[in-house]
């Protein structure tokens, strides 16, 4: 079945670092989303990506999808302390699966 | 508001002592689901719902049942609890087709001893 790999597992940076997070599926994906979890929160719907090729960007925050749809990325420029929390992938096939997620922590 | 809420949010319980955790969203999605998070696994499906009387195994479904009477509520059930349903569970809903967001409830903390 369709499998959703996420690297790294943590990240630890100093405030004004940059940071990214990065998704591969074992199969290629109609579409791809990103959520973000605060700690001790639930997970928020971030963005969702459907084009090959596709890339988003929310202020300090860029999504890409990969061209094979496949992989995806989000890279976060400048990190604040209110990036902090755990971002994950979701690649959607004929279902939902979750990476496991990158735990964020950012050093003021 | 648009909401998924879960009650309880924190349930200590023993081996053995049945427990329901109920779900109920106020979007009139037809889709819904629940989730276990444990630390490096991410978010793992245990059941999900089509719709209304529509229910599936997702993932790792052993030892939970669910139950899909209406269309807002989702109850998620464990008959016989053992220490492996330790966890932080979620419940999810969204509308029917690929291209929809998720919406989490807050998340129940549920410790089996």
């Amino acid at each position: 079945g369709q499998q959703v790999m996420q690297i790294p597992q943590y990240q630890h940076v100093q405030e004004g670092e940059d940071f990214t997070t990065y998704c591969n599926s074992s199969t290629t994906l109609s579409n791809i989303q990103w959520y973000k979890q605060r700690p001790g929160g639930h997970p928020v719907f971030l963005i969702q990506l459907v084009k090959s090729g596709e890339v988003k960007k929310q202020k300090r925050l860029t999504f890409q999808f990969g061209e094979a749809k496949k992989n995806s990325s989000l890279h976060i420029t400048a990190t604040q302390t209110t990036d902090v929390g755990t971002y994950f992938c979701a690649g959607v096939n004929n279902d939902m699966r979750f990476g496991a997620g990158t735990r964020l922590t950012v050093k003021p | 508001e648009a909401q998924v809420t879960q009650n309880p949010r924190y349930l200590i319980t023993v081996t053995g002592k049945k427990l329901t955790v109920t779900c109920s969203q106020n979007m009139n999605h037809e889709y819904m689901s629940w989730y276990r998070q444990d630390p490096g696994l991410g978010l793992r499906q245990i059941y999900y719902s089509m719709n209304v009387e529509v229910t599936d195994k997702g993932d790792v479904p052993e030892g939970y049942k669910v139950s899909r009477k209406e269309k807002r509520n989702f109850p998620l059930i464990l008959e016989s609890p053992s220490p492996n349903q330790t966890s932080l569970y979620f419940c999810a809903s969204r509308r029917t087709g690929f291209i929809n967001e998720q919406y989490f409830g807050p998340g129940t903390r549920l410790t089996v001893t």
